[in-house]
Order: structure tokens, then sequence, then C-alpha cells
């Protein structure tokens, strides 16, 4: 069965570094998605990409944040300057079509930032 | 604005026990989708059910059952017979389109904690 993928799985970095964390989305999907989740807290909406373009965005995803679709089969979030409060678990997913389909999550990645 | 409201935090069965997951949402928008979704101790989030806005008939899958009533902005969940496995984290989630860019926003409860006694 087709599956959305992240890597990596745990990322470690220091604040103030960037990051870029990868998602390959299930491959005839069209919406990706990037959710942040952090820990025992609820799942938070990020951003939505459809058409090579950001569809809708939260408050969260500020400045510092930015996703990438660089070639046909990786969708990419990227936090330019990492802070403490970014440490969470980072799912991507995807859906074929429309939202009221089916999310199909990632595993997820989980960033710690010290 | 979207509200997705889940007021129970966590909830205690003994397996076999029936237990309903209560969500209650806000939307403006006539066209909207509810979801619930599972988040085992493992940390992936499992789909389970969906609903539109214009489909309120209720169905069961399988121990799964929901109960959707537009005219008290409900979706709840049922798990009939609970077992062990059954544990988890629940979230129901609302999805819309947004009315500021016309693209697709999701926006979860705070999640139900559900443990199954053996």
């Amino acid at each position: 069965e087709p599956e959305v993928t992240q890597t990596p799985s745990h990322q470690v970095t220091q604040m103030g570094q960037e990051v870029i964390l990868r998602c390959v989305p299930i491959s005839n999907h069209l919406y990706f998605y990037w959710y942040r989740q952090i820990l025992g807290q609820k799942v938070e909406f990020l951003v939505s990409f459809y058409n090579n373009e950001i569809s809708e965005k939260s408050e969260i995803f500020d400045d510092q944040f930015s996703v990438e679709r660089p070639d046909g089969s990786n969708f990419t979030l990227k936090i330019r300057s990492t802070k403490l409060e970014d440490s969470a678990m980072y799912f991507c997913a995807s859906t074929i079509w429309l939202a009221g389909e089916e999310q199909y999550f990632g595993p997820g990645t989980r960033l710690t930032v010290t | 604005a979207q509200k997705v409201t889940q007021a129970q935090t966590e909830i205690s069965v003994v397996e076999k026990e029936d237990v309903t997951l209560d969500c209650v949402y806000e939307t403006r928008d006539t066209t909207y989708y509810l979801f619930w979704y599972k988040q085992p101790p493992s940390g992936e989030l499992v789909f389970l059910i969906r609903r539109n806005s214009f489909d309120e008939q209720n169905e069961i899958s399988g121990r799964y059952s929901w109960n959707f009533q537009k005219s008290t902005s409900s979706f709840n969940f049922t798990i009939t017979a609970s077992q062990v496995v059954d544990s988890a984290v629940y979230f129901c989630a609302l999805s819309e389109v947004s009315g500021n860019t016309g693209g697709f926003k999701t926006i979860f409860g705070a999640g139900t904690r559900l443990f199954v006694k053996a």
C-alpha cells in the first residue's frame, strides 16, 4: 500500500540553525500539508500546498518557514533559524484531491532544538 | 472561525465496554468535512472515519460508529466492545475551505486519551 514517507525520523539541531524536513507524498496525490505537534499537545496545521504554491497557511507559519516541492516527488519544510519552541513532531500529509478526502500522514519527524 | 472542541481529556474503560468520544465543532461554512484520527503510543496518525456536511447518515463500520448531528454541531465517535489495542489518543478534525485564500485548512481538536484496561 502506498504511504507517505518522511526523513529524517529525528533531527537534533542547535538554536539558530536552519533545518529542512523532507517528505515524499503518495505519488498521485495533489494536495500536500505540514502539521506540527508539540509533545503532548494537539496537532496544529501549518500549511497546505497545491499546484506548486501555498494554498493556505496558519498564523504559526511565519517568515521563518517555507515549503518547496523541488522535484516531482519531494515536499520540504524549511525552518530558517530554529528556536527552542520549534521543537515538535512535524507531520507531512497528502490527499489525492479535495480537502474532504482522507489525509494520509507520514510517520513524522521529531525535531529537537537545543 | 473554525474550532473543534473535545471536552473529554481522558477516558478510562475496562475492556469490552463501549465508549463514546465527543466532538463539537464550529464553522461558518456550509461545506465542510469531519474526521476522526487515532494516534497510538507509537505516534503515527491513523485515519478512522470521515463525514461531509451534506451527509448526516450515521453508519457503523466494524466496531466503530459515529453520530453526526448538524443541529448540535456534534460528531461523536463510538467504539463498541473496546479492546486494549484501542488505547490511544483520538483526534477529531474539521476541514474546510479558507475564506481568505480559497485554500484548504484542517483544524484538530485537543484530543481525547483513551485507556482501555484488560
